[in-house]
Protein backbone atom coordinates (compact mmCIF):
# COMPACT_ATOMS: atom_id res chain seq x y z
CA UNK A 1 0.00 0.00 0.00
CA UNK A 2 0.39 3.53 -0.76
CA UNK A 3 -0.17 4.83 2.60
CA UNK A 4 -2.03 7.82 0.73
CA UNK A 5 -5.28 7.53 1.89
CA UNK A 6 -8.89 9.18 0.61
CA UNK A 7 -12.29 9.74 1.84
CA UNK A 8 -15.13 9.48 1.55
CA UNK A 9 -14.87 6.08 -0.67
CA UNK A 10 -17.91 6.77 -2.69
CA UNK A 11 -20.43 9.90 -2.71
CA UNK A 12 -23.71 10.41 -4.33
CA UNK A 13 -24.48 13.92 -4.67
CA UNK A 14 -27.20 15.97 -6.83
CA UNK A 15 -26.63 18.65 -9.65
CA UNK A 16 -26.21 21.92 -8.19
CA UNK A 17 -24.61 20.79 -5.06
CA UNK A 18 -21.57 21.22 -3.88
CA UNK A 19 -18.90 18.32 -2.22
CA UNK A 20 -15.52 18.14 -0.27
CA UNK A 21 -12.91 15.62 -0.95
CA UNK A 22 -10.27 14.93 1.43
CA UNK A 23 -6.76 13.13 0.77
CA UNK A 24 -3.89 12.39 3.43
CA UNK A 25 -0.21 11.99 1.74
CA UNK A 26 2.03 9.75 2.54
CA UNK A 27 4.02 10.64 5.47
CA UNK A 28 6.95 13.02 4.43
CA UNK A 29 5.89 13.90 1.86
CA UNK A 30 4.49 17.48 0.84
CA UNK A 31 3.04 17.49 -2.41
CA UNK A 32 -0.14 16.30 -3.27
CA UNK A 33 -1.63 16.59 -6.82
CA UNK A 34 -5.81 15.83 -7.94
CA UNK A 35 -6.54 13.76 -11.14
CA UNK A 36 -10.13 13.08 -12.16
CA UNK A 37 -11.05 10.02 -14.10
CA UNK A 38 -13.87 9.64 -15.90
CA UNK A 39 -15.05 6.84 -17.14
CA UNK A 40 -13.37 4.62 -20.24
CA UNK A 41 -11.02 7.47 -19.60
CA UNK A 42 -7.42 8.22 -18.49
CA UNK A 43 -7.42 10.13 -15.25
CA UNK A 44 -6.84 14.06 -15.77
CA UNK A 45 -4.75 16.80 -14.03
CA UNK A 46 -6.66 18.86 -11.69
CA UNK A 47 -3.90 20.91 -9.87
CA UNK A 48 -0.96 20.39 -7.32
CA UNK A 49 -0.27 21.74 -3.94
CA UNK A 50 3.05 22.03 -2.24
CA UNK A 51 3.40 23.81 0.76
CA UNK A 52 0.30 24.63 1.20
CA UNK A 53 0.07 26.93 -2.17
CA UNK A 54 -1.75 25.64 -5.74
CA UNK A 55 1.79 24.65 -7.59
CA UNK A 56 -0.19 24.42 -11.45
CA UNK A 57 -3.37 23.65 -12.75
CA UNK A 58 -5.06 21.56 -15.39
CA UNK A 59 -7.75 22.74 -17.53
CA UNK A 60 -10.22 22.89 -15.03
CA UNK A 61 -13.17 25.45 -14.14
CA UNK A 62 -12.69 27.83 -11.05
CA UNK A 63 -15.58 25.83 -9.46
CA UNK A 64 -12.76 23.13 -9.00
CA UNK A 65 -10.54 24.35 -5.88
CA UNK A 66 -8.07 22.82 -3.16
CA UNK A 67 -6.65 23.29 -0.39
CA UNK A 68 -3.28 22.08 1.34
CA UNK A 69 -3.05 21.69 5.64
CA UNK A 70 0.22 22.26 7.67
CA UNK A 71 0.22 17.98 7.64
CA UNK A 72 0.01 18.16 3.78
CA UNK A 73 -3.35 16.63 3.72
CA UNK A 74 -5.15 18.47 1.22
CA UNK A 75 -9.06 18.88 -0.08
CA UNK A 76 -10.34 18.61 -3.52
CA UNK A 77 -13.81 20.76 -3.17
CA UNK A 78 -15.80 21.30 -6.17
CA UNK A 79 -19.04 23.67 -6.49
CA UNK A 80 -22.47 23.43 -8.65
CA UNK A 81 -22.03 19.80 -9.21
CA UNK A 82 -22.33 18.69 -12.97
CA UNK A 83 -23.69 15.46 -14.24
CA UNK A 84 -20.22 15.49 -16.09
CA UNK A 85 -18.47 15.95 -12.68
CA UNK A 86 -19.29 11.88 -12.39
CA UNK A 87 -15.97 10.58 -12.37
CA UNK A 88 -13.11 8.65 -9.76
CA UNK A 89 -11.50 11.66 -8.19
CA UNK A 90 -7.86 10.51 -7.19
CA UNK A 91 -5.12 11.80 -5.16
CA UNK A 92 -1.04 11.41 -5.57
CA UNK A 93 1.29 12.28 -3.12
CA UNK A 94 5.18 13.01 -3.71
CA UNK A 95 8.51 13.94 -1.87
CA UNK A 96 8.07 17.58 -3.91
CA UNK A 97 7.72 18.62 -7.44
CA UNK A 98 8.77 18.18 -10.92
CA UNK A 99 10.38 14.29 -10.91
CA UNK A 100 9.37 13.13 -7.87
CA UNK A 101 7.28 9.57 -8.15
CA UNK A 102 3.55 9.61 -7.26
CA UNK A 103 1.85 7.95 -4.97
CA UNK A 104 -1.67 7.39 -5.54
CA UNK A 105 -4.41 6.77 -3.48
CA UNK A 106 -7.70 4.33 -4.01
CA UNK A 107 -9.71 7.45 -5.08
CA UNK A 108 -13.01 8.43 -4.38
CA UNK A 109 -16.07 7.43 -6.65
CA UNK A 110 -18.47 10.71 -6.95
CA UNK A 111 -21.81 10.10 -8.79
CA UNK A 112 -23.39 13.39 -9.48
CA UNK A 113 -27.20 12.61 -10.11
CA UNK B 1 -4.85 15.47 -30.40
CA UNK B 2 -4.95 14.25 -27.17
CA UNK B 3 -1.37 14.35 -25.60
CA UNK B 4 -0.42 10.47 -25.44
CA UNK B 5 -2.35 8.35 -27.54
CA UNK B 6 -3.08 4.40 -27.16
CA UNK B 7 -5.37 1.56 -28.21
CA UNK B 8 -7.91 0.90 -25.95
CA UNK B 9 -8.30 -2.58 -26.89
CA UNK B 10 -9.41 -4.85 -25.75
CA UNK B 11 -6.72 -7.22 -26.22
CA UNK B 12 -8.02 -11.05 -25.58
CA UNK B 13 -5.24 -13.24 -25.36
CA UNK B 14 -4.71 -17.12 -24.42
CA UNK B 15 -2.58 -17.54 -21.47
CA UNK B 16 0.61 -17.77 -22.30
CA UNK B 17 0.57 -15.62 -24.93
CA UNK B 18 3.20 -12.86 -25.53
CA UNK B 19 1.00 -9.24 -26.00
CA UNK B 20 2.83 -5.90 -27.28
CA UNK B 21 1.09 -2.04 -25.94
CA UNK B 22 2.32 0.52 -27.55
CA UNK B 23 1.56 4.30 -27.14
CA UNK B 24 2.71 7.80 -28.79
CA UNK B 25 3.16 10.92 -27.37
CA UNK B 26 3.08 14.49 -28.88
CA UNK B 27 5.30 16.77 -26.70
CA UNK B 28 8.89 16.13 -27.41
CA UNK B 29 10.26 18.03 -24.01
CA UNK B 30 8.49 15.22 -22.07
CA UNK B 31 11.38 14.03 -19.22
CA UNK B 32 9.92 10.87 -17.65
CA UNK B 33 8.11 8.00 -19.12
CA UNK B 34 6.01 5.07 -17.37
CA UNK B 35 3.21 2.12 -17.57
CA UNK B 36 0.81 1.95 -14.88
CA UNK B 37 -1.52 -0.80 -13.87
CA UNK B 38 -5.04 -0.21 -13.05
CA UNK B 39 -7.79 -2.58 -12.16
CA UNK B 40 -11.44 -2.48 -12.58
CA UNK B 41 -12.54 0.14 -10.05
CA UNK B 42 -9.28 0.68 -8.42
CA UNK B 43 -6.43 3.10 -8.40
CA UNK B 44 -3.55 3.39 -10.62
CA UNK B 45 -0.38 1.29 -9.64
CA UNK B 46 3.08 2.29 -11.30
CA UNK B 47 3.98 -1.25 -12.97
CA UNK B 48 7.55 0.05 -14.17
CA UNK B 49 9.44 3.16 -15.71
CA UNK B 50 10.28 3.91 -19.25
CA UNK B 51 13.90 4.08 -20.06
CA UNK B 52 15.60 4.54 -23.76
CA UNK B 53 17.83 1.86 -23.47
CA UNK B 54 15.12 -0.58 -22.76
CA UNK B 55 14.40 -1.97 -19.49
CA UNK B 56 12.93 -5.35 -18.32
CA UNK B 57 11.33 -6.38 -15.18
CA UNK B 58 10.23 -10.25 -15.19
CA UNK B 59 8.26 -10.68 -17.79
CA UNK B 60 7.39 -7.20 -18.53
CA UNK B 61 10.01 -5.04 -21.17
CA UNK B 62 9.43 -1.55 -21.37
CA UNK B 63 11.46 0.58 -24.07
CA UNK B 64 11.16 4.45 -25.39
CA UNK B 65 12.23 5.51 -28.41
CA UNK B 66 12.57 9.05 -28.34
CA UNK B 67 12.99 10.36 -31.77
CA UNK B 68 9.46 8.65 -32.91
CA UNK B 69 7.87 9.84 -29.41
CA UNK B 70 7.08 6.12 -28.92
CA UNK B 71 6.89 3.54 -25.69
CA UNK B 72 6.38 0.11 -25.73
CA UNK B 73 5.76 -2.92 -23.02
CA UNK B 74 5.92 -5.85 -23.97
CA UNK B 75 4.22 -9.11 -22.00
CA UNK B 76 5.75 -12.42 -21.81
CA UNK B 77 4.20 -15.71 -20.72
CA UNK B 78 0.48 -13.43 -19.68
CA UNK B 79 -1.25 -14.96 -16.71
CA UNK B 80 -4.84 -14.85 -15.41
CA UNK B 81 -3.77 -12.01 -13.46
CA UNK B 82 -1.99 -10.19 -16.05
CA UNK B 83 -5.89 -8.84 -16.63
CA UNK B 84 -5.78 -5.34 -16.09
CA UNK B 85 -5.73 -1.66 -18.23
CA UNK B 86 -2.41 -0.35 -18.88
CA UNK B 87 -1.88 3.24 -18.46
CA UNK B 88 0.67 4.95 -20.55
CA UNK B 89 1.95 8.11 -18.99
CA UNK B 90 4.36 10.77 -19.42
CA UNK B 91 5.80 12.96 -17.08
CA UNK B 92 5.80 16.87 -18.10
CA UNK B 93 8.73 18.81 -17.95
CA UNK B 94 8.15 22.01 -15.66
CA UNK B 95 7.08 23.11 -12.34
CA UNK B 96 4.81 20.28 -11.28
CA UNK B 97 5.68 17.11 -12.86
CA UNK B 98 2.35 16.76 -13.73
CA UNK B 99 1.68 13.08 -15.03
CA UNK B 100 -0.31 13.01 -18.37
CA UNK B 101 -2.36 9.37 -18.72
CA UNK B 102 -3.21 7.97 -22.08
CA UNK B 103 -6.76 6.76 -22.34
CA UNK B 104 -5.23 2.97 -21.27
CA UNK B 105 -5.10 -0.61 -23.04
CA UNK B 106 -6.95 -3.30 -21.20
CA UNK B 107 -6.22 -6.81 -21.82
CA UNK B 108 -8.02 -10.13 -20.93
CA UNK B 109 -6.03 -12.79 -20.58
CA UNK B 110 -8.04 -15.97 -20.96
CA UNK B 111 -7.76 -19.89 -19.57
Amino acid sequence: ETGVTQSPTHLIKTRGQQVTLRCSSQSGHNTVSWYQQALGQGPQFIFQYYREEENGRGNFPPRFSGLQFPNYSSELNVNALELDDSALYLCASSLGTTIYEQYFGPGTRLTVT
Amino acid sequence: RKEVEQDPGPFNVPEGATVAFNCTYSNSASQSFFWYRQDCRKEPKLLMSVYSSGNEDGRFTAQLNRASQYISLLIRDSKLSDSATYLCVVQSRGNTGKLIFGQGTTLQVKP
